[in-house]
């Protein structure tokens, strides 16, 4: 299996609403990420989890909330989001090896907040 | 800082020809870069990579060149097809066997007419 699922496929919600995004992956993988990427612009870092744990967060704002319940699975908890943070959410993931640089991208979950 | 960006947003061929798509980088503390294909509605595609320490790197159809002097990198597409039309993104990437982050480029839309 060299797929990462990302479901819901597309969410609208408003801004008072909490929803959250989910990624699993069953490659292996330790490390996984998530992406943000707004209409015709490239994909930019927002959280990176390594073995189950955050590494980096991006100065991304607290209203989104990463997890890592174990390590197929990454969400992303959404809570009081406004209009700007539509875009395609992406989550990737790889593994943590001396040259395997490669990460491997889910289709994007296609976020519009009213 | 760090930034990746591209010469051309759009870059239109005919099938059967070469293609060629370049990227300029500014900060030289990348070790690795890599192109990756996104098609609409999906996510990023792995194509090929390459290590700061190479200038050239093959796979199949695909050729990857890094000039270090200038900071510049390009992908070379052999006799291009019309599902080759796809945005093209180079990224550079800093780590190796942790995890790994990637700084993308802006992306060039790659059209292949017949």
């Amino acid at each position: 299996d060299t797929e990462v699922t990302q479901t819901p496929k597309h969410l609208v919600m408003g801004m008072t609403n909490k929803k959250s995004l989910k990624c699993e992956q069953h490659m292996g993988h330790r490390a996984m990420y998530w992406y943000k990427q707004k209409a015709k612009k490239p994909p930019e870092l927002m959280f990176v989890y390594s073995y189950e744990k955050l590494s980096i967060n991006e100065s991304v704002p607290s209203r989104f909330s990463p997890e890592c319940p174990n390590s197929s699975l990454l969400n992303l908890h959404l809570h009081a989001l406004q209009p700007e943070d539509s875009a395609l959410y992406l989550c990737a993931s790889s593994q943590l090896l001396a040259g395997a640089n490669e990460q491997f991208f889910g289709p994007g979950t296609r976020l519009t907040v009213l | 800082g760090e930034s990746v960006g591209l010469h051309l947003p759009t870059l239109s061929v005919q099938e059967g020809d070469n293609s060629i798509i370049n990227c300029a980088y500014s900060n030289s503390a990348s070790d690795y870069f890599i192109w990756y294909k996104q098609e609409s509605g999906k996510g990023p595609q792995f194509i090929i990579d390459i290590r700061s320490n190479m200038d050239k790197r093959q796979g199949q159809r695909v050729t990857v060149l890094l000039n270090k002097t200038v900071k510049h990198l390009s992908l070379q597409i052999a006799a291009t097809q019309p599902g080759d039309s796809a945005v093209y993104f180079c990224a550079g990437g800093i780590g190796d066997g942790g995890y790994n982050k990637l700084i993308f480029g802006a992306g060039t839309r790659l059209a292949v007419h017949p």
